[in-house]
């Protein structure tokens, strides 16, 4: 059965650090990795899509890298802003979806 | 193109009663996947629909829980006879195929409260 880990489980950091999360899972037979914002109270927001051919996707001040055959993704911010302040959640796709329990990230200003 | 839509966003039941939670796919949408997020853990699969089939039920407990996403109309989760421990964040995401290789979109949840 697959396990998804993310570590840390929370992280604090200055405005404008750039910072790394990390996701790792225990079976490299998946489909593709995808990362998500989730705001207090609030549902999933999608940030990227890795399928299990790609190396990395990009969208503004994000990169998320995919490295299936050590099983690990990670999630890359630029600059951090005290917006980004969520919990971050990667989820692998195999015979079903499975995510990871989180990181909780607080951008101090 | 709207989202999903999720109703309702909050939901009491009493211990015993019957809860119903609707899932609006995003248009065009043809799968859905319900998730339960309980407290200080995180999201597990329940099921996984197309319209009028279920594909893969096995993140779903044994008893009191179905699914369906009939032809017209939105997807349900129902849970009978309540209890404490259903209290919990449900998502419902759908997707325009299969989730192997599409992108989930997710609805902002219904939090059920059990008293």
């Amino acid at each position: 059965k697959q396990e998804v880990t993310q570590i840390p489980a929370a992280l604090s950091v200055p405005e404008g650090e750039n910072l790394v999360l990390n996701c790792s899972f225990t079976d490299s037979a998946i489909y593709n990795l995808q990362w998500f914002r989730q705001d207090p109270g609030k549902g999933l927001t999608s940030l990227l899509l890795i399928q299990s051919s790609q190396r990395e996707q990009t969208s503004g001040r994000l990169n998320a890298s995919l490295d299936k055959s050590s099983g690990r993704s990670t999630l890359y911010i630029a600059a951090s802003q005290p917006g980004d302040s969520a919990t971050y959640l990667c989820a692998a796709t195999g015979n079903q979806f499975y995510f990871g329990t989180g990181t909780s990230l607080t951008v101090i200003p | 193109n709207a989202g999903v839509m999720q109703n309702p966003r909050h939901l009491v039941r009493r211990r015993g009663q019957e809860a119903r939670l609707r899932c609006s796919p995003m248009k065009g949408h043809s799968h859905v996947y319900w998730y339960r997020q309980l407290p200080e853990e995180g999201l597990k699969f329940m099921v996984y629909l197309q319209k009028e089939n279920i594909i893969d039920e096995s993140g779903m407990p044994k008893e009191r829980f179905s699914a369906e996403f009939p032809k017209e109309g939105p997807s349900i989760l129902r849970i009978q006879q309540v209890v404490r421990g259903d209290s919990a964040a449900y998502f419902c995401a759908s997707s325009p195929g299969t989730y192997s290789y599409n992108e989930q979109f997710f609805g902002p949840g219904t939090r059920l409260t059990v008293l």
